[in-house]
């Protein structure tokens, strides 16, 4: 079955240190990929996409990602991380079966320390 | 123009009520709708999704039920709610044009059933 796994539930990083969140991906048809980050309370917002073309994409925020077709994965990163990036960030994908509906990860919790 | 707006952003509801959650999309014609659940500490459930006025696709056999009466309208309801009805509702839309979608996400309505 198609699916979405996002293997680390926290981290905690040093405000200042790199980051790099994990995600892979079990499909049956080239992906379409996302990461967005939720807030507290807050809707989700996108934070880059992949469709095609160059495998390293940037995104808002200072944030880009690597899709690795070997590796099956679409892995977050940010070179310095910042206080205000303490949030739950999602990796999605979509196309999996030819259908509308995204599959999610189940997201992974950023604490930064000051 | 990917502004969602849901409606109320809070909810208190008693078990056995009724419930109708509203959200309205801005931009183009004829987008893909979507609900998903967030359940405390989880991941997102898709709930229901809708590819144009009146087809509702449902996701999760439950006491819920969507409707779609306006190209940009997209409701939730329940006749009766229930304990395990209390989470995060985020209503979502995607637009674009064949390979090209891409989803956005509306502010959210907390519910809490007690």
């Amino acid at each position: 079955a198609q699916s979405v796994t996002q293997p680390d539930i926290h981290i905690t990083v040093s405000e200042g240190a790199s980051l790099e969140l994990r995600c892979n991906y079990s499909y049956g048809a080239t992906p379409y990929l996302f990461w967005y980050v939720q807030s507290p309370g807050q809707g989700l917002q996108l934070l880059l996409k992949y469709f095609s073309g160059d495998t390293l994409v940037q995104g808002i925020k200072g944030f880009e990602a690597e899709f690795k077709r070997s590796q099956s994965s679409f892995n977050l990163r940010k070179p310095s991380v910042h206080w205000s990036d303490a949030a739950e960030y999602f990796c999605a994908a979509t196309r999996l079966r030819g259908t509308y509906k995204y599959i999610f990860g189940t997201g992974t919790r950023l604490k930064v320390l000051a | 123009s990917q502004t969602i707006h849901q409606w109320p952003a809070t909810l208190v509801q008693p078990v056995g009520s009724p419930l109708s959650l509203e959200c309205t999309v801005e931009g183009t014609s004829n987008p893909n709708l979507y609900w998903y659940r967030q359940a405390a500490g989880r991941g997102l459930q898709l709930l229901f999704y809708s590819v144009g006025i009146g087809q509702i696709s449902s996701e999760v056999p439950q006491n819920l039920s969507a409707s779609r009466p306006q190209d940009r309208q997209f409701i939730l309801s329940s006749k009766k709610l229930l304990l395990s009805d209390s989470g995060f509702y985020l209503c979502a839309k995607a637009s674009g044009t064949g390979r090209t979608d891409t989803q956005y996400f509306g502010p959210g309505t907390r519910l809490t059933v007690l």
